[in-house]
């Protein structure tokens, strides 16, 4: 069945540093979206891709779909203690498909 | 606009009981996801609802897990007869669409059976 890996499953990053989380899909993607999920909370939306290649970016944040659309990287630049939490990948392989998620990159931030 | 409103938040139940989760989507939407999350893990998928229709239940047990979403009222995930196994976090989100849509997320349910 179709799988969504993210790697890595951990990541401990002094504040001020760079962070990057990958997602690879076993099969071509529809679209492609990330979430963040805060310690005890819920997931909620960050952005969503569709276009092969396509580029986009929230302030700190950096988001990239791959040309086959079978992989997607997170970039956040300059960590903050806010960005401490788990951030997801999910894709759909069809239009009105499920969304599958990857299983998450914790982030944790050392002061 | 409402979010998506999961009740109840937190629900205990003995081995053997059953479990009710409710999922009211934002006004609009007609895509249910369930998703269930155990502790420092990742969102597994359960099924996916469209009024009144299942549309992918590949994620859920074959046994004692049921869902439903009527065309009046909120999704239901029902477990019966509960094992110690089933706590977990237990996640609804809703989309408009199931095409191109962002979906929002409930706050959880925490299941704890004892």
């Amino acid at each position: 069945g179709q799988q969504v890996m993210q790697i890595p499953q951990y990541q401990h990053v002094q504040e001020g540093e760079d962070f990057t989380t990958y997602c690879n899909s076993s099969t071509t993607l529809s679209n492609i979206q990330w979430y963040k999920q805060r310690p005890g909370g819920h997931p909620v939306f960050l952005i969503q891709l569709v276009k092969s290649g396509e580029v986009k970016k929230q302030k700190r944040l950096t988001f990239q779909f791959g040309e086959a659309k079978k992989n997607s990287s997170l970039h956040i630049t300059a960590t903050q203690t806010t960005d401490v939490g788990t951030y997801f990948c999910a894709g759909r392989v069809n239009r009105d498909d499920k969304i599958i998620f990857g299983k998450g990159t914790r982030l944790h931030i050392l002061p | 606009n409402a979010g998506v409103m999961q009740n109840p938040r937190h629900l205990v139940r003995r081995r053997g009981q059953e479990a009710r989760l409710r999922c009211s989507p934002m006004k609009g939407h007609s895509h249910v996801y369930w998703y269930r999350q155990l502790p420092e893990e990742g969102l597994k998928f359960m099924v996916y609802l469209q009024k009144e229709n299942i549309i992918d239940e590949s994620g859920m047990p074959k046994e004692r897990f049921s869902a439903e979403f009527p065309k009046e009222g909120p999704s239901i995930l029902r477990i019966q007869q509960v094992v110690r196994g089933d706590s977990a976090a237990y996640f609804c989100a809703s989309s408009s669409s199931g095409g191109r849509t962002e979906a929002f997320f409930g706050q959880g349910t925490r299941l704890t059976v004892v």
